[in-house]
């Protein structure tokens, strides 16, 4: 099955800098990549998502890159903030049909110092 | 709003109970999911459903079992519970077609 790697485990920046964060997949026949935010206590929520037609998505402060033939994809946030702290995770998905499931990464602690 | 509701949101139970977890949506989403939490391991899948009655094992199925006898609901079942099985429990629902998975606000169960 599926196998998503994700780094750091643990990132901490300064406000205003920059947060990248980096996920692999094993299975080629992956085509959709979504990005959840975990804010302390609650539940994950979709920041941003990718599907393998495209290579590049940017949403404001947030963009997400792909790389099909690495099976590499990485999000970038810009001008980070405090309220950016969280742990973020990425995710793979097999199949177009109504049979999909999502593979999610182990998450990387975001903390941003202000 | 997309509403994912689950119904407890703490549960403390004995080892060797039979445990029912309940997840209930309403916006009509063909599939459904069990995810289970730990620190450092993230969100692991247990169960998937597609359709009514139909369900799919996960990564870590041993242990659990699932129900879905209506569309709105997936019910995640600990035959017979153990200490390892203390975690965070989300249920996640989505449209298929790979579009945006929505989870509840999880149920953190402990089993003693």
């Amino acid at each position: 099955g599926e196998n998503v790697e994700q780094h750091p485990s643990t990132l901490s920046v300064q406000e205003g800098d920059s947060a990248v964060i980096k996920c692999t997949y094993s299975d080629s026949a992956s085509n959709y990549f979504p990005w959840y935010k975990q804010e302390l206590g609650k539940r994950p929520q979709l920041i941003i998502d990718i599907r393998s037609n495209v290579g590049e998505k940017k949403d404001q402060r947030i963009a997400v890159t792909l790389n099909k033939t690495a099976k590499h994809f990485s999000l970038h946030i810009t001008e980070t903030q405090p309220e950016d702290s969280a742990v973020y995770f990425c995710a793979a998905s097999i199949g177009g049909g109504s049979n999909y499931k999502l593979t999610f990464g182990k998450g990387t602690l975001l903390t941003v110092n202000p | 709003d997309v509403k994912v509701t689950q119904s407890s949101r703490y549960l403390v139970k004995r080892t060797g109970e039979k445990v029912f977890l309940e997840c209930v949506q309403d916006m009509d989403h063909e599939n459904m999911f069990w995810y289970r939490q730990d620190p450092g391991l993230g969100l692991r899948l247990i169960y998937f459903s597609y359709d009514v009655k139909m369900k799919e094992k996960g990564d870590i199925p041993e242990g659990y079992s699932v129900s879905r006898e209506k569309k709105e609901r997936f019910s995640l079942i600990l035959e017979s519970a153990s200490t390892n099985q203390t975690s965070m429990y989300l249920c996640a629902t989505g449209g298929g077609g790979n579009t945006e998975a929505f989870f509840g606000q999880g149920t953190r169960l402990t089993v003693v």
